[in-house]
């Protein structure tokens, strides 16, 4: 089945510690994207990429980075710059064509919590 | 800049009775899309609807229906008869067309979300 993997589900992390959230797709999508949900919130966008090799900062970057070095796969990284990053991370993709029209697909999340 | 208001935190119905979620954006551009989600309980967030800024054409699929108005800017969504089912967090966004941060970014804004529980 095609469609978006999100790994681990759960995640904690240590202080002073990255830890990398993992994006799989099998939709042949051009475009990832990563956001943020706090409770309350809706998401907010904190890396894009439209094409391999490439990718643009949303709008809290700070303390995250990304990679993609593969069309399928979109990791995000939270650094320990990010002083607060208990959040609920979600991935999505969308195919190609005009960026602003497109529906973008959601992956289930990955829960993280700070220990 | 573009932005999307939900002004509803939460709203209960018991079952049955029809419920409507409202949406209010701002935008600068005159090409526009707008989206809604729902989230369900397990966090996967499933796309509902798109409508682009030129069709005002209000849209209905099954118990779900689109009232979109740009005189208003509002773009409202109604579940008739709900379900438990239909218990989860809905999303309104809004992207614009054109490139306003001339970083090549189209941004999907969010609204905070409504949080609909349907009481049985």
């Amino acid at each position: 089945d095609g469609g978006i993997t999100q790994s681990p589900k759960y995640l904690f992390r240590k202080e002073g510690q990255n830890v990398t959230l993992s994006c799989e797709q099998n939709l042949n999508h051009d475009a990832m994207y990563w956001y943020r949900q706090d409770p309350g919130q809706g998401l907010r966008l904190i890396y894009y990429s439209q094409i391999v090799n490439d990718f643009q900062k949303g709008d809290i970057a700070e303390g995250y980075s990304v990679s993609r070095e593969k069309k399928e796969s979109f990791p995000l990284t939270v650094t320990s710059a990010q002083k607060n990053p208990t959040a609920f991370y979600l991935c999505a993709s969308s195919p190609p064509g005009h960026i602003a029209k497109n529906i973008q697909y959601f992956g289930a999340g990955t829960r993280l919590s700070v220990l | 800049a573009q932005k999307v208001t939900q002004a509803q935190t939460e709203i209960s119905v018991v079952e049955k009775e029809d419920v409507t979620l409202d949406c209010v954006y701002e935008t600068r551009d005159t090409t526009y899309y707008l989206f809604w989600y729902k989230q369900p309980p397990s966090g996967e967030l499933v796309f509902l609807i798109r409508r682009n800024s030129f069709d005002e054409q209000n849209e209905i699929s099954g118990r779900y229906s689109w009232n979109f108005q740009k005189s208003t800017s509002s773009f409202n969504f109604t579940i008739t008869a709900s379900q438990v089912v239909d218990s989860a967090v809905y999303f309104c966004a809004l992207s614009e067309a054109r490139d306003y941060s001339g970083a090549g970014s189209y941004q999907l804004t969010f609204g905070k979300g409504t949080k609909l529980s349907v009481i049985p």
